[in-house]
């Protein structure tokens, strides 16, 4: 079974909401990575946060990490139409081997 | 090359075919990852090669899958005796070295049909 698991499954917006997205997972790790993918093809990179961080930002994007509850959070503040994708989040349990545990993502939907 | 690439980008077989699907990496990466991702599902880890080595295979379902990288750089999955099961994306990833603080950089996938 997968490692993270992302609530909601679905989220619809208009555009200029804020997209909220949460990631819960079950073991303890080292790092949580947040992707986007379109059209069930490639995914991208969005955001990396360490375990010993709290909080980390990149342009709209907010992430949030809480190792004792075992959760993290993605914000996209100001959404755009081309925001409209699968999310994704990505646990590491071994720093030096990279082999990512992905949970079954978010579609968000954002109309304009 | 500018990205990784990832050649078919379609794949339809017929069940108890063989098939081989194909990555080529970033130029330079030493760190190589197969992950199969079923219909609304996250990626799944099949493999993954540290040079030329298979530094870990845990994610391989069973004995009919198996992958190769003979000289470091390109690699190769391949399917025996194909099951309708086996249907997916498979996507290939790499990155400069192993450690997680470098990006991973993904390909577009294959998109494998079992008939």
């Amino acid at each position: 079974s997968q490692q993270g698991e992302e609530d909601p499954q679905a989220l619809s917006i208009q555009e200029g909401e804020n997209a909220t997205m949460n990631c819960s997972y079950k073991t303890s790790i080292n790092n949580l990575q947040w992707y986007r993918q379109n059209s069930g093809r490639g995914l991208v990179h969005l955001i990396l946060i360490r375990s010993n961080e709290r909080e980390k930002h990149s342009g709209r994007l907010r992430v949030t990490l809480d190792t004792s509850k075992k959760s993290s959070s993605l914000l996209i503040t100001a959404s755009r139409a081309a925001d409209t994708a699968s999310y994704f989040c990505a646990t590491d349990l071994n720093t030096n081997a990279g082999k990512s545990t992905f949970g079954d993502g978010t579609t968000l939907t954002v109309k304009p | 090359g500018a990205g990784v690439s990832q050649t078919p980008s379609n794949k339809v077989t017929e069940k108890g075919k063989y098939v081989e699907l194909r990555c080529d990496p970033i130029s330079g990466h030493t760190a190589l990852y197969w992950y199969r991702q079923s219909l609304g599902q996250g990626p799944e880890f099949l493999i993954y090669f540290q040079g030329t080595g298979a530094a870990d295979d845990s994610g391989l379902p069973n004995d009919r899958f198996f992958a190769v990288r003979p000289e470091g750089s390109v690699s190769t999955l391949k399917i025996q005796r194909t099951e309708r099961g086996d249907s997916a994306v498979y996507l290939c990833a790499s990155r400069l070295s192993p450690s997680v603080y470098n990006e991973q950089f993904f390909g577009p996938g294959t998109r494998l049909t079992v008939l």
